[in-house]
């Protein structure tokens, strides 16, 4: 079975543009999730879709948005781009949106923001 | 405040030595304990999910301990690798979605040959 697929792997915006990243899940997989990982906080948790709705979302600002597919792959997009948005943005897919299940991750989109 | 707390932050071993990473949490209400590694530049990957009622799991040469009284988890890496270098995260999961997922600092280990 093919693991999340998440694109691109890098990337480099500027200062107040826009970003969509995309993630595919495991095949089956009808949760997906979403994380920013920076060296200062660690791994945060942004929202979380489950059959293409929104199930939860963390502390971070309406600048941050996602949305999934009938397919359950996901977009997430930031806008209006913050120099701390620079983070590494993980993917996770789950079989079911229990939070009991393993995490299978993506190896992330590294955002760069200059 | 739900918190998880790993130490050391850092630790280093020689090629073929055990070591054992350590785990504190304060979740309420627990649900499961999970252990993750994670290679530079690349996503987490699974070791083991522990639930309340199970006190050690192994993956390989990675065993999980858990004493949900003391609420502390610690993973044994048994005859370390090369390969075994990286940041090995400690993420505890409250009752609920994925939201309720803590996720400890990481310990990050380097194996020296």
């Amino acid at each position: 079975k093919a693991g999340v697929t998440q694109t691109p792997r890098y990337l480099i915006k500027t200062r107040g543009q826009q970003v969509t990243l995309s993630c595919s899940p495991i095949s089956g997989h009808r949760s997906v999730s979403w994380y920013q990982q920076t060296p200062g906080q660690g791994l945060q948790f942004l929202f979380e879709y489950f059959s293409e709705t929104q199930r939860n979302k963390g502390n971070f600002p309406g600048r941050f948005s996602g949305r999934q597919f009938s397919n359950s792959r996901s977009e997430m997009n930031v806008s209006t781009l913050e120099l701390g948005d620079s983070a590494l943005y993980l993917c996770a897919s789950s079989s079911t949106d229990r939070g009991n299940s393993p995490l299978h991750f993506g190896n992330g989109t590294r955002l760069t923001v200059t | 405040k739900n918190q998880v707390e790993q130490s050391p932050q850092s630790l280093i071993i020689l090629e073929g030595k055990n070591c054992t990473l350590q785990c504190n949490y304060t979740v309420s209400p627990f649900s499961n304990l999970r252990w993750y590694k994670q290679d530079t530049g690349r996503g987490p990957v699974s070791l083991t999910i522990m639930t309340f009622s199970e006190n050690t799991k192994s993956n390989g040469r990675y065993t999980a301990t858990l004493d949900a009284d003391t609420k502390q988890s610690s993973l044994h890496i048994t005859a370390s690798q090369l390969s075994d270098s990286a940041s090995y995260i400690c993420v505890v999961s409250a009752s609920g979605g994925y939201n309720k997922l803590i996720f400890g600092a990481g310990t990050r280990l380097a194996v020296h040959p």
